[in-house]
C-alpha cells in the first residue's frame, strides 16, 4: 500500500526567502503524486500534480515540485516566498485505484516578515 | 457556481447522538469522498462513491454510514456519535474520465464535537 511521509511538522521561512517543503513517498509503481494548499478555515486546494513525463512540474501560485523517483519524493518549492502563502500544505499520493488519494500528515508553513 | 458545499460547518452534539453531515456538488462530478482530518493524522478517507448509488470503504469506515441516491449529494452520517469521532470532515469530488481529470475538489469543511 502506498505512504507518504512529511517529515516537517512547522517551519518558519522569512517573507521573500526560498521554500522547500519535503515529502517522501512510499510505492511500488509509478505513484500519482499531488500537493494541496489548506488556508485557515478552507478546504483544500490544489497546487499541483505529477502523472508522468517531465519530472519538474509547475504549478498555481508560483509553486513548483520536482519528482525524483531515485529518492522517492516530491518536494515542493517557491522561490520567493510571500505573506499569504502561510498554511498548511499536504503531500498526497494515489495507488492502485488513483482515485483514492493517501495524504500527509502535513507541514505547516509560517512566514515572518 | 456554488461548486461544493457542506453543511453545517460546525456541529456540537452528545455521546450516542445521530448525527448527519451534508454534502452536495454542482459539477454532476461522479466521484465524491469523505474524509477526517485530524492533528498528526492528516486526511485520511472514511468512505468513496463511484456513481450514485455505488458507495466503498475507505480506511476508516468504523462507525459510519454513507448512502448516494442522487450525484449531487453525498451524506455522512454518524449512527451512535463517540467522542473519537470529533473531528474535522472534509467532502471532495472529482469526476471521472482518466488520470489527467482526477483532481478532487475540497468541501470548506465540518468542524464536529461530540461531548
Amino acid at each position: 500500500a502506498q505512504s507518504v511521509t512529511q517529515p516537517d511538522i512547522h517551519i518558519t521561512v522569512s517573507e521573500g526567502a526560498s521554500l522547500e517543503l519535503r515529502c517522501n513517498y512510499s510505492y511500488g509503481a509509478t505513484p500519482y503524486l499531488f500537493w494541496y494548499v489548506q488556508s485557515p478555515g478552507q478546504g483544500l486546494q490544489l497546487l499541483l500534480k505529477y502523472f508522468s513525463g517531465d519530472t519538474l512540474v509547475q504549478g498555481i501560485k508560483g509553486f513548483e515540485a520536482e519528482f525524483k523517483r531515485s529518492q522517492s519524493s516530491f518536494n515542493l518549492r517557491k522561490p520567493s516566498v510571500h505573506w499569504s502563502d502561510a498554511a498548511e500544505y499536504f503531500c498526497a499520493v494515489g495507488g492502485e485505484s488513483f482515485q483514492k488519494l493517501v495524504f500527509g500528515t502535513g507541514t505547516r508553513l509560517l512566514v515572518s516578515p | 457556481d456554488a461548486g461544493i458545499t457542506q453543511s453545517p460547518r460546525y456541529k456540537i452534539t452528545e455521546t450516542g447522538r445521530q448525527v448527519t453531515l451534508m454534502c452536495h456538488q454542482t459539477w454532476s462530478h461522479s466521484y465524491m469522498f469523505w474524509y477526517r482530518q485530524d492533528l498528526g493524522h492528516g486526511l485520511r478517507l472514511i468512505y468513496y462513491s463511484a456513481a450514485a448509488d455505488i458507495t466503498d470503504k475507505g480506511e476508516v469506515p468504523d462507525g459510519y454510514v454513507v448512502s448516494r441516491s442522487k450525484t449531487e449529494n453525498f451524506p455522512l452520517t454518524l449512527e451512535s456519535a463517540t467522542r473519537s469521532q470529533t473531528s474535522v470532515y472534509f467532502c471532495a469530488s472529482s469526476e471521472a474520465g482518466g488520470i489527467y481529470t482526477d483532481t478532487q475538489y475540497f468541501g470548506p469543511g465540518t468542524r464536529l464535537t461530540v461531548l
